[in-house]
């Protein structure tokens, strides 16, 4: 069965750049979750959806980000502008509700 | 006081050795425990979960929870060098697995 897919695996790019990341959650799974994680904080949760409805988006730090969920099958993170201080690996993590969250590979963000 | 606290290690063992790597915290609250296993430059993959208190064994692995004490174990008997990786403990409340609280990961290297 395949997992929680994320793309890119890598981004480098530029200070005021918009980026953007991507994740699959796994079919049949109804809730998902997007997460950062640095050596500092750990694992932090940015935002989590269910049903493709966004439930709790305390954990975004700034207006810079957003996240969507167009659908079932897919959703984005997406900082603009970007700033060094966003450099961190960003997760993407899904489950039914009854079951413990199953973490994609993640994105490697670097801002410069 | 951190929700929970988890040692960042790293912990060194030699191949086979019986390895204890823990997690406290100070929500009573919490019903739902996991560990992750993380490797490097890969996302935190779920080895083991339970509801409440008790025990729980899978292989070499048995977790342990001890709700009086707000205090959890992970066990793995005869370690190998493929278990070197950080482990992250993670707590959820009554609501279930949507809203996990992580600790920082423990790092743990098995030498052959």
């Amino acid at each position: 069965d395949a997992g929680v897919i994320q793309s890119p695996r890598h981004e480098v790019t530029e200070m005021g750049q918009e980026v953007t990341l991507r994740c699959k959650p796994i079919s049949g799974h109804d809730y998902l979750f997007w997460y950062r994680q640095t050596m500092m904080r750990g694992l932090e949760l940015l935002i989590y959806f269910n049903n493709n409805v966004p439930i709790d988006d305390s954990g975004m730090p700034e207006d810079r980000f957003s996240a969507k969920m167009p659908n079932a099958s897919f959703s984005t993170l997406k900082i603009q502008p970007s700033e060094p201080r966003d450099s961190a690996v960003y997760f993407c993590a899904s489950n039914k509700g009854n079951q413990p969250q199953h973490f994609g590979d993640g994105t490697r963000l670097s801002i410069l | 006081q951190k929700e929970v606290e988890q040692d960042p290690g790293p912990l060194s063992v030699p191949e086979g050795a019986i390895v204890s790597l823990n997690c406290t915290y100070s929500n009573s609250a919490f019903q739902y425990f996991m560990w992750y296993r993380q490797y490097s430059r890969k996302g935190p993959e779920l080895l083991m979960y339970t509801y409440s208190s008790g025990n729980k064994e899978d292989g070499r692995f048995t977790a342990q929870v001890d709700k009086s004490s707000k205090y959890i174990s992970l066990f793995i008997r005869d370690s190998q060098p493929s278990d070197s990786a950080t482990y992250l403990c993670a707590m959820g409340l009554d609501s279930g697995y949507s809203t996990l609280t992580f600790g920082k990961g423990t790092m743990l290297l098995v030498s052959p």
